[in-house]
């Protein structure tokens, strides 16, 4: 079975500050992770994902993603936050043999104080 | 701007109706998958489509159906209606098979309230 955790409901960072927001995943077979942003009564946009490769991937608007085998996780990070990163942050996992739809985490919301 | 467009936007139903949301594709995408998303919650993989076919299902009744069209577009019917179908539903439009490159494009959603 697949599944994402997001052990954080809610993030708080000051403007300027780094962020990062938490992300753990279970699956069977070699994942593909992905992190997803949603703003108010708006659908979700794609930031990053990890199939293989450099640990380390680069998304949108200066996001990047560490992904970890041995501690299975996959913690979304941006250097310096801005007010306009305030959202709701979504991790997800699937693989492309078998189910090949997503599994989401619960979600963070993320705010980026003035 | 993902190119994957969905109809109504918002709408209002009653216990038991039906509703039929709509959803067209990304152009040079196969695949369409539908998730419900809850007040709060993540969004819950509902059923894909691909080729025509449902390919996959998550949890849920059978009164929640669907159909793809040749065009890729597809249609999510709800019949009999319960207060706790009042969710934002969402279509993703995706590449699958070889070229697949993994990710799901989403459009806006349709927020559906039932009272």
């Amino acid at each position: 079975a697949q599944s994402v955790a997001q052990p954080e409901d809610q993030v708080n960072v000051a403007e300027g500050n780094p962020l990062t927001v938490k992300c753990t995943y279970s699956v069977s077979g070699n994942p593909y992770l992905f992190w997803y942003v949603q703003y108010p009564n708006r659908g979700l946009q794609f930031l990053l994902k990890y199939i293989t490769g450099d640990n380390l991937v680069k998304g949108s608007y200066g996001f990047e993603a560490e992904f970890n085998k041995s501690q299975t996780s996959f913690h979304l990070k941006k250097p310096s936050a801005l007010v306009s990163d305030s959202a709701l942050y979504f991790c997800a996992v699937r693989t492309l043999t078998g189910a090949n739809n997503l599994f989401f985490g619960t979600g963070t919301r993320l705010t980026v104080i003035p | 701007e993902t190119g994957v467009t969905q109809s109504p936007t918002h709408l209002i139903k009653t216990r038991g109706q039906q509703v039929t949301l709509r959803c067209s594709s990304q152009s040079g995408h196969n695949t369409v998958s539908w998730y419900q998303q809850a007040l709060g919650q993540g969004p819950q993989f509902i059923f894909q489509y691909y080729r025509e076919e449902e390919n996959g299902r998550g949890n849920f009744p059978p009164r929640f159906s669907g159909l793809q069209f040749p065009n890729y577009s597809s249609e999510l019917n709800v019949n009999a209606l319960e207060l706790d179908d009042s969710a934002l539903y969402l279509c993703a439009s995706s590449l699958e098979g070889r070229s697949s490159t993994g990710e799901l494009f989403f459009g806006e959603g349709s927020r559906l309230t039932v009272l």
